[in-house]
């Protein structure tokens, strides 16, 4: 099985500018989980996603927001781009488990975001 | 509040020596907990996690809820073990990961 694929790998935006990124899970995987991972601050939990509805949310600003496709995919959109916005934006997907919530995560490699 | 802590952010080891990596939640629920490494220029996987209680690569991890600690240990270190060790707590539908140590172990 193909792994967790996100695009574009690299990006460099302008401050006040707007970003989307990508994220395609495992096949079959209906649960995906975006995460923001800095220096400073270590990886945190953005929001989580389920058969295209949002199950969980982070302590994020409302500039961050997602969404999810009939097929899974999802994407990130990040508006009004702030310096601080730079990081690696990661993406997870779990497989189902019946009768629970599935915890285990499966990574993908990241969209590195620099904003300038 | 839900916390994860690693208190080390860089452990470094000889070839052969046990390695020790440190983790400590703060939780109220009952705890489901994960051990994450990232290898060099690679993705973030999942290493061992606390309900299968399997050895993974040599590497086990106990959950000792009295001192509400998930401490990550393997008896000999191997030079392939250097990398990025987070320890994650699954609370409220989502990972909270500790800040890392990184493993570097030496020839």
């Amino acid at each position: 099985k193909a792994g967790v694929t996100q695009t574009p790998r690299y990006l460099i935006k302008t401050r006040g500018q707007q970003v989307t990124l990508s994220c395609s899970p495992i096949s079959g995987h209906r649960s995906v989980s975006w995460y923001q991972q800095t220096p400073g601050q270590g990886l945190q939990f953005l929001f989580e996603y389920f058969s295209e509805t949002q199950r969980n949310k982070g302590n994020f600003p409302g500039r961050f927001s997602g969404r999810q496709f009939s097929n899974s995919r999802s994407e990130m959109n990040v508006s009004t781009l702030e310096l601080g916005d730079s990081a690696l934006y990661l993406c997870a997907s779990s497989p189902p488990v019946p009768g629970r919530l599935n915890t285990e995560a499966f990574f993908g490699q990241g969209t590195r975001l620099t904003v300038v | 509040a839900q916390r994860v802590t690693q208190p080390e952010k860089l452990l470094s080891v000889f070839k052969g020596a046990p390695v020790e990596l440190k983790c400590n939640y703060s939780y109220s629920g009952s705890p489901e907990l994960f051990w994450y490494v990232q290898y060099s220029r690679q993705r973030l996987q999942l290493l061992l996690r606390h309900i299968s209680r399997e050895s993974i690569k040599g590497f086990t991890a106990d959950l000792n809820k009295g001192e509400t600690s998930f401490h990550l240990k393997k008896p000999f270190a191997q030079e392939e073990d250097s990398a990025m060790y987070y320890c994650a707590l699954h609370a409220g539908g989502k990972l909270i990961f500790g800040q890392g140590t990184e493993l570097s172990v030496k020839p």
